[in-house]
């Protein structure tokens, strides 16, 4: 199983709006509806920010949502700001395993 | 609260069988729906899923670490167990478990554990 295909740098200017792609296969996010998304600050555990593509668990921004269109799911956050400067991984559910994706570093300029 | 912390050596030696010990508190994996996963992480690497299991002892498997790894629960001691046998360099990792439930946030992992940093020489 390959992981997921993201970009690996993604930058934006506060205030602004920026997307991570996240493209799989028709065996993991094209078949289900259970990407998540993880923030993860530098040596710091993953945060679960998105699950099943597009919910919020309590307590996180609304800035943040997701979608997903055939293989490829995608994060956007709105309203950047300086602490969202972080790595962005997403994970999918592959039917009787997990893939994770490669990673995005976002920078705020 | 849900807290998770792993523990286990810090060094191991190529060959050898690495054992790690995920302790919680705050739910029971006797509980429907509940699960706990590892995922490992090399330094400035990507994240990557290794094993899971389930409130009724079904286990999954990373398809390319399988033969390697064991997963166990211990629902008395509120402790997951990893092993993995034949360690190699690349190996070398921070290990995390996480908690997961199907009925609260299905397929996803909310509530990580500090992680523990293995190393991998001889």
């Amino acid at each position: 199983q390959s992981a997921l295909t993201q970009p690996a740098s993604v930058s934006g200017s506060p205030g602004q709006s920026i997307t991570i792609s996240c493209t799989g296969t028709s065996s993991d996010v094209g078949s289900y509806n259970l990407v998540s998304w993880y923030q993860q600050h530098p040596g710091k555990a993953p945060k679960l920010m998105i699950y099943e593509v597009s919910k919020r668990p309590s307590g996180v921004s609304n800035r943040f949502s997701g979608s997903k269109s055939g293989n490829t799911a995608s994060l956007t956050i709105s309203g950047l700001q300086a602490e969202d400067e972080a790595d962005y991984y997403c994970c999918s559910y592959a039917g009787s395993n997990y893939v994770f994706g490669t990673g995005t570093k976002v920078t705020v300029l | 609260q849900i807290t998770l912390k792993e523990s286990g050596p810090t060094l191991v030696k190529p060959t050898q069988t690495l054992t790690l010990t995920c302790t919680f508190s705050g739910f029971s994996l006797s509980t429907s729906g509940v699960g706990v996963g590892w995922i490992r992480q090399p330094p400035g690497k990507a994240l990557e899923w290794l094993a899971l299991i389930y409130w009724n002892d079904d286990k999954r498997y990373s398809p390319s670490l399988k033969s390697r790894l064991t997963i166990t629960k211990d629902t008395s001691k509120n402790q997951v167990v990893l092993t993995m046998t034949n360690m190699d360099p690349v190996d070398t990792a921070t290990y995390y478990c996480a908690h997961s439930s199907y009925y609260d946030r299905p397929n996803a992992f909310d509530i990580w554990g500090q992680g523990t940093m293995v190393t991998v020489s001889s």
